[in-house]
């Protein structure tokens, strides 16, 4: 069964560090995957998707991840980070059986101190 | 435009007590999906719709059954409550090529 592995549950940062978060998947097709971000008390919201094309992907607030595919990782990265970014985040693949049923990793919680 | 609301976002149950919760959507989906978030676990998937009348389990169903009449509306029930089912759950829907929606979340306690 497709799986979807967060190496780190915990992560705390100050204000200005880089955050790097690992994603691995265990699907080897074609994967459509994402990055979602849960605030404090809110619901999911999309960060970032890889669907083709450039590995390299952009998303919202500053964020961006890459796809490799030779490591079976989308690792999510931001040079940067700001106590508003204090949240849980979760990483995604589309299930192989279609329907854009997510399969979710079990998440990271990332602690921003000013 | 309200996206996916999800009503009610708390309830408290006793054990064996029944209960109903509504997702709906405004964006003309044609997919919905009701989701279940544990600590440590992520979401892990309860039943999904591919479409008005339609429904299918996903990884947990066992204990839930889903229900979509309309389109726009997609019912997740609770028979036989058991503590096991505390949980924040969550809806989302999806047109055919983009990314999932979510709901703001129902926390249910289950006593």
């Amino acid at each position: 069964a497709q799986s979807v592995s967060q190496h780190n549950h915990h992560v705390i940062l100050s204000e200005a560090a880089s955050l790097e978060l690992g994603c691995n998947y265990s699907y080897g097709g074609t994967v459509n995957l994402f990055w979602y971000v849960q605030y404090p008390g809110q619901h999911l919201q999309l960060l970032l998707k890889y669907f083709s094309g450039d590995p390299l992907v952009k998303g919202i607030k500053g964020f961006e991840a890459e796809f490799i595919k030779s490591k079976f990782s989308f690792n999510l990265r931001k040079p940067s980070v700001q106590w508003s970014d204090t949240a849980e985040y979760f990483c995604a693949v589309i299930s192989s059986g279609g329907y854009n049923k997510l399969i979710f990793g079990a998440g990271t919680r990332l602690a921003v101190h000013p | 435009n309200a996206g996916v609301t999800q009503t009610p976002k708390f309830r408290v149950l006793k054990t064996g007590q029944s209960m109903t919760l509504l997702c709906a959507q405004d964006m003309n989906h044609e997919y919905m999906y009701w989701y279940r978030q544990d600590p440590g676990m992520g979401l892990r998937l309860i039943h999904y719709s591919v479409g008005e009348g339609t429904t299918a389990k996903g990884e947990v169903p066992d204990g839930y059954n889903v229900s979509r009449l309309k389109k726009q509306n997609f019912l997740l029930g609770l028979e036989s409550a058991a503590p096991s089912q505390t949980s924040v759950y969550f809806c989302a829907s999806s047109s055919r090529v983009e990314e999932l929606f979510f709901g703001e979340g129902s926390r249910l306690t289950v006593l």
